[in-house]
């Protein structure tokens, strides 16, 4: 079964720090991978989404993920975290249906 | 041009009480998805609409769940005699092309259900 799993409920990194969220999926096939974020009191906005080509995706608000097929992952980065990138942060990836699956999210916190 | 929009924000209900949710899409948007999120859940998949085609029901939980769409624009998420566990946010999302998987999704603001 497709799956996308998020092994982190939440992220502390210093401001100015480099960040990462991880996200790791299982598909059969080649993946269509997303990464989502949800502000506090708003929707989920759309960062990134790797289809297919280079493995390295660049997003919104500096966001960026690097597809990596051996390891089965797609984590998020930003090379210099703000204090309004915290957010909760969703991984996703298309399943066998053509629907999108959505990990469980990734609380980061940006400490000034 | 406006976003997606839904209504209303917050709802409290009864257990037992059916409720009505609504989201208006994006402008020119023929995909329509209903996911709900629950506290310390992802994302869960309720129902997808694209263009004239048959929608994909294969999340809705329970009978009591329903969804419609309206001339291709407005949808309404309905669900029939409340039960407590049914308490999330249900989030609506378009996209404009009809390869669902690799469009954009664009998101509501959500509304937040409340059974008592």
């Amino acid at each position: 079964a497709q799956s996308v799993a998020q092994p982190e409920d939440q992220v502390n990194v210093a401001e100015g720090n480099p960040l990462t969220v991880k996200c790791t999926y299982s598909v059969s096939g080649n993946p269509y991978l997303f990464w989502y974020v949800q502000y506090p009191n708003r929707g989920l906005q759309f960062l990134l989404k790797y289809i297919t080509g280079d493995n390295l995706v660049k997003g919104s608000y500096g966001f960026e993920a690097e597809f990596n097929k051996s390891q089965t992952s797609f984590h998020l980065k930003k090379p210099s975290a703000l204090v309004s990138d915290s957010a909760l942060y969703f991984c996703a990836v298309r399943d066998l249906d053509d629907k999108i699956i959505f990990g469980k999210g990734t609380r980061l916190h940006i400490l000034p | 041009g406006a976003g997606v929009s839904q209504s209303p924000s917050n709802k409290v209900t009864e257990k037992g009480k059916d409720v009505e949710l609504r989201c208006d899409p994006i402008s020119g948007h023929t995909a329509l998805y209903w996911y709900r999120q629950s506290l310390g859940q992802g994302l869960e998949f309720l129902i997808y609409f694209q263009g004239n085609s048959a929608p994909d029901k294969s999340g809705l939980p329970s009978d009591r769940f329903s969804a419609e769409r309206t001339g291709g624009s407005v949808s309404t998420l309905t669900i029939q005699r409340t039960q407590q566990e049914d308490s999330a946010v249900y989030l609506c999302a378009s996209a404009q092309g009809a390869q669902w998987s690799t469009d954009t999704q664009y998101f509501g603001p959500g509304t937040r259900l409340t059974v008592l």
